[in-house]
């Protein structure tokens, strides 16, 4: 039973360039959240996606958007990298609607760095 | 928003006992978790609390008072593998997302 995926591993671009990163969800699991990972710091809480639609948002621009497919995988994207986006980027999947007490699972991540 | 607090370092011999406290502030709290992250890899889920008192699992054990604000994750008979970082994170009501701490780095010395 595959866990969350996540695609690339690493990424190095410049700025003002845009990415796109993937998602897969843990079998069985139907949201998607996205977070954002400082050295040093814990994640930071980018969006959410549940049945394809954005439900809660952080603390981020809207340079930060994101897509949730019909079987379930996701994709953020970044515009107009900037110095400051350099961090490890974490995809977290769970079941049924995540207010409950099932943990979200997390995939290794994307190590995104902004030359 | 959530406050949440937890030290940045903490050093302990192998097969000693470690406890990670985590102090939060949030206007309507909705769980607790605590996250063990090795370097360069994902978060595992280790505890979840939403009531108050201690939940055991093997060697580690979570404890809430809700009333305090307060939690602590306790690392038993600990292992050189427990060397990681421990992270807290709380849900609040009606939330979607988990608020995190900076994390704690356990370092674990034979």
């Amino acid at each position: 039973d595959a866990g969350v995926t996540q695609s690339p591993t690493h990424l190095i671009k410049t700025r003002g360039q845009q990415v796109t990163l993937r998602c897969s969800p843990k079998s069985g699991h139907d949201t998607v959240s996205w977070y954002q990972q400082a050295l040093g710091q814990g994640p930071q809480f980018i969006f959410q996606y549940y049945e394809e639609e954005e439900r809660q948002r952080g603390n981020f621009p809207d340079r930060f958007s994101g897509h949730q497919f019909p079987n379930y995988s996701s994709e953020l994207n970044v515009n107009a990298l900037l110095l400051g986006d350099s961090a490890l980027y974490l995809c977290a999947s769970s079941r049924a609607g995540g207010t409950s007490n099932q943990p979200q699972h997390f995939g290794d991540g994307t190590r995104l760095s902004i030359l | 928003g959530q406050n949440i607090d937890q030290p940045t370092e903490m050093t302990a011999t192998e097969g000693a006992i470690v406890q990670i406290n985590c102090t939060y502030q949030t206007s309507g709290f909705n769980g607790l978790f605590w996250y063990q992250q090795h370097a360069g890899e994902a978060p595992t889920f280790l505890s979840y609390n939403v009531l108050d008192g201690l939940e055991e699992k093997g060697r580690f054990s979570s404890f809430l008072s809700r009333s305090k604000g307060y939690s602590y994750l306790l690392l038993k008979e600990l292992q050189m593998k427990d060397s990681a970082s421990y992270l807290c994170a709380v849900r609040d009501r009606n939330d979607y997302k988990l608020s995190f701490g900076a994390g704690t780095t356990v370092t674990v010395r034979a």
